[in-house]
């Protein structure tokens, strides 16, 4: 079945490592996107990138760093100098237009700094 | 200014029974699209429903309907025979612009709970 795929679903890190979490899409989309969701809000933008090779700083998208080499992936390196790491992170896809701009959810990674 | 505004936390509701979860929004765009939201607690984030700024009609999807107030910049989600499973998170979002790689912002979200 088609879907994307985040990977590690939890994720311990101590101060001052980095951090990559997997993002993977079979679905063909062109454009991927990374949000962050801290307890009692919403979802905000880190990274998106609409193409391969391509991508284009979010809200809030100091301390990460993304790449975008292959179609298929969007990895996400949360790094030391990310001063709140601890969150829920979810990773998102999204077909070309014209479409109504749908967004397509991973299953998301929680990452807890200790 | 907040591009989505969501006032309600917390909604509680009885099984069976109709929920409205409001949204507001902000933009100048002419063109835009408001989505609907569902996070169950196990964190996924699932589409419920659409409504481009260009639609006449109101968006219906099943139990799912959007009522599409653009002159107050409303677009307030109906939940219809509202059942235990509907208990989630919800969260309003807007895409400016025309579609391609635009960028969606999202609300803080309502959490309902529904009853027995």
């Amino acid at each position: 079945d088609g879907g994307i795929t985040q990977s590690p679903k939890y994720l311990f890190r101590k101060e001052g490592q980095n951090v990559t979490l997997s993002c993977e899409q079979n679905l063909n989309h062109d454009a991927m996107y990374w949000y962050r969701q801290d307890p009692g809000q919403g979802l905000r933008l880190i990274y998106y990138s609409q193409i391969v090779n391509d991508f284009q700083k979010g809200d809030i998208a100091e301390g990460y760093s993304v790449s975008r080499e292959k179609k298929e992936s969007f990895p996400l390196t949360v790094t030391s100098a990310q001063k709140n790491p601890t969150a829920f992170y979810l990773c998102a896809s999204k077909m070309g237009a014209p479409n109504t701009g749908e967004l397509f959810f991973g299953e998301g990674s929680r990452l807890t700094v200790l | 200014a907040q591009k989505i505004t969501q006032t309600q936390p917390g909604m509680f509701v009885q099984e069976k029974e109709a929920v409205t979860l409001d949204c507001t929004y902000d933009t100048s765009d002419q063109s835009y699209g408001l989505f609907w939201y569902k996070q169950p607690s196990s964190g996924e984030m699932i589409f419920l429903i659409y409504q481009g700024s260009y639609d006449e009609q109101n968006a219906t999807e099943g139990r799912y309907s959007l009522n599409f107030q653009k002159a107050r910049k409303s677009a307030n989600l109906v939940i219809s025979a509202s059942q235990l499973g509907d208990s989630a998170m919800y969260f309003c979002a807007m895409r400016e612009g025309q579609g391609g790689g635009n960028k969606l912002t999202f609300g803080t979200g309502t959490q309902l709970k529904v009853e027995l």
